[in-house]
């Protein structure tokens, strides 16, 4: 069990649907992260909150929209979808982006596939 | 630009021992880390370097040498739970938060 926790574990969805994705942690770091991954291949980074603070977004499309709403938790509303969308969505939290020896712990992910 | 090196798969027996290397060109380091990934389950930290020498932990061991750009994990009494990819992680010198990423290392471990 990791103490990050992440839902739901699986999301199938069509293209024109709204859903999104839950992260949790309760271990008081203060920097989550969003990540996607395809199969065989490392993380890629998608936002990276600071203090409840969007501070990375890389060149991530406008259909995935993150949300902080307090320190514990990551949203990411996913919207209009592509199918090359499908990946495994993992976030992960780290106690303070910028202390440097402190690693990132990981949710589990959830596994999304677009119809 | 940025790159990590690690070798794209690796067979092992149990209870023996293997050594999975990483290299990584960069513009400077802030440490680095290994992480060990079982196919569709999260990535789990394992070691952290940051100076140069070797970190103990258990049966895992990870040693770093920076004036080679050289990293490697060290798994001991090999399991056939270690099967799993191991992935090899650098600090963004220009953004410290931010990780850079090697493909990752299959370990297959057979009886």
């Amino acid at each position: 069990d990791t103490e990050v926790t992440q839902t739901p574990k699986h999301l199938v969805m069509g293209m024109t649907n709204k859903k999104s994705l839950k992260c949790e942690q309760h271990m008081g770091h203060r920097a989550m992260y969003w990540y996607k991954q395809k199969a065989k291949k490392p993380p890629e980074l998608m936002f990276v909150y600071s203090y409840e603070k969007l501070s990375i977004n890389e060149s991530v499309p406008s259909r995935f929209s993150p949300e902080c709403p307090n320190s514990s938790l990551l949203n990411l509303h996913l919207h209009a979808l592509q199918p090359e969308d499908s990946a495994l969505y993992l976030c992960a939290s780290s106690q303070d982006r910028e202390l440097s020896n402190q690693p990132q712990h990981f949710g589990d992910g959830t596994r999304l596939s677009i119809l | 630009g940025q790159n990590i090196d690690q070798p794209t798969e690796m067979t092992a027996t149990e209870g023996a021992i293997v050594q999975i290397n990483c290299t990584y060109q960069t513009s400077g380091f802030n440490g680095l880390f290994w992480y060990q990934q079982h196919a569709g389950e999260a990535p789990t930290f394992l070691s952290y370097n940051v100076l140069d020498g070797l970190e103990e932990k258990g049966r895992f061991s990870s040693f770093l040498s920076r004036s080679k750009g050289y990293s490697y994990l060290l798994l001991k009494e090999l399991q056939m739970k270690d099967s799993a990819s191991y992935l090899c992680a650098v600090r963004d010198p220009d953004s410290n938060y931010q990780l850079i990423w090697g493909a990752g290392t299959k370990l297959i471990i057979k009886p």
